[in-house]
């Protein structure tokens, strides 16, 4: 089975603090996603990856950077974070292009 | 990537019932799928339907897709507690570069026991 884990369920920051969210898949997929979902919003895509130190910009990544310098890692950057950024965050990784994407767990990031 | 639009909203229906929510999207797509998400929890894939394919079934799931009409229906049948979530379509016309996947805001299930 794929599985995807998120190095953390729930985190509580201050606004400004660095924080990094990571992401990590053991099926060798080349794609791997960042989304934020909040209430009445649904899921809204940050950022993308389909290879190796390669990222594409999503619906809303302002705000945030992304990384990916290996394979089965992806992690999601927030510079600076704020009030605004609270909310559940969702990694996802696929095989081909736009097929099924399997999830992590999600973490809920407060910040404060 | 396009959007899916789920209907209805929220759904609230007695255990041993059936539950049937739709999706409605834009443009031409070369495959649609459904996701369920529990509380608290990230996305599960459930089932993936093929633009040339009409009907497919999955335990006591069906998916049913009518391209004239740019829709398709998600099917549970003889619903239980445990199918108490949020269910997602997403439809794609892959290829290229477009690798990407946009979700709607789901359908919310209650399954009453």
């Amino acid at each position: 089975d794929v599985k995807v884990t998120q190095s953390s369920r729930y985190l509580v920051k201050r606004t400004g603090e660095k924080v990094f969210l990571e992401c990590v898949q053991d099926m060798d997929h080349e794609n791997m996603f960042w989304y934020r979902q909040d209430p009445g919003l649904g899921l809204r895509l940050i950022y993308f990856s389909y290879d190796v130190k390669m990222k594409e910009k999503g619906d809303i990544p302002e705000g945030y950077s992304v990384s990916r310098e290996k394979k089965e890692r992806f992690s999601l950057i927030l510079e600076s974070a704020s009030t605004n950024q609270t909310s559940m965050y969702l990694c996802a990784s696929s095989f081909l292009s736009v097929e099924t994407q399997y999830f992590g767990p999600g973490t809920r990031l407060l910040v404060l | 990537s396009q959007q899916g639009e789920e209907d209805p909203q929220a759904l609230s229906i007695q255990e041993g019932e059936n539950a049937t929510m739709n999706c409605s999207y834009k443009t031409s797509i070369n495959n649609l799928q459904w996701y369920r998400q529990n509380s608290g929890r990230g996305l599960v894939h459930l089932i993936l339907i093929r633009s040339n394919e009409r009907e497919k079934h999955s335990g006591r799931l069906r998916v049913t897709l009518d391209t004239s009409k740019k829709s398709s229906s998600l099917l549970i049948t003889a619903s239980r507690a445990a199918d108490t979530a949020s269910y997602f379509c997403a439809p794609s016309n892959s290829g290229g570069s477009n690798y990407k996947l946009t979700f709607g805001k789901g359908t919310l299930l209650t399954v009453n026991p």
